[in-house]
């Protein structure tokens, strides 16, 4: 079966434009994340959506960052006006929530670069 | 209270030599600790996983050491290989019960090279 797939793989943007990341999760994952791995460091966590229940937005670094997941399904990144500080691998993953945790299952990500 | 700190930034090893990668953490509420093993230009992906109510859990060359009183974790990898030069990542959460402790806290990364 198909793994986590991100698109686009790579994406070029000037400053202040905004940009939309899409994460397709692993079919009957109920949940997905977004991480964002900046140059040379760890992964960052951005915003949790599990089921219908409200999202976990506590990760976002600011109001420019919103997501969405529609369906349960596809999620949808969106940076508004993005600043060079943005510019990063942003990285999907989903994991099928029973009664613990479980492994999340990565794609490959998006390079976002800001120029 | 979320941070995880993992050591050696770096770390270069020879073919057949044992690789060791260390990890602690603060929050005592995390009950699930995953290494990931990332290869450039992909994603993370799981490498083995322990929970608290063991010490050790082995799965081919990789093992993972866990010491709850001191909140420290290691990755163990015997015998290396070329083919394990990557950079990997340990990782926490608070798993179980908190729906919105599910998101991993991760290290910062170790890039291993292992010398042929």
């Amino acid at each position: 079966g198909a793994g986590v797939s991100q698109s686009p793989s790579n994406k070029v943007t000037e400053k202040g434009k905004d940009v939309e990341l899409r994460c397709d999760p692993i079919s009957g994952h109920t949940a997905l994340y977004w991480y964002r791995q900046s140059l040379g460091q760890g992964l960052e966590f951005l915003i949790y959506f599990q089921g219908n229940s409200a999202p976990d937005k506590s990760g976002l670094p600011s109001d420019r960052f919103s997501a969405e997941r529609t369906g349960g399904s596809v999620s949808t990144l969106t940076i508004q006006r993005t600043q060079q500080e943005d510019s990063a691998v942003y990285l999907c993953a989903s994991s099928y929530v029973s009664s613990g945790a479980s492994e999340q299952f990565f794609g490959p990500g998006t390079r976002l670069t800001v120029l | 209270q979320q941070q995880v700190k993992q050591s050696p930034q770096s770390l270069i090893v020879q073919k057949g030599g044992i690789s060791i990668i260390n990890c602690a953490y603060e929050n005592t509420a995390f009950d699930y600790f995953p290494w990931y093993q990332q290869f450039p230009g992909k994603g993370p992906a799981l490498l083995i996983a322990i929970r608290p109510d063991v010490s050790e859990k082995k799965e081919g060359r990789f093992t993972i050491s866990f010491n709850k009183s001191a909140k420290q974790f290691s990755l163990h990898i015997m015998d290396s290989q070329p083919g394990d030069s990557a950079t990997y990542f340990c990782a926490a959460s608070g798993g179980a019960l908190s729906g919105s402790a599910r998101q991993l806290t991760f290290g910062s990364g170790t890039q291993l090279t292992v010398l042929p």
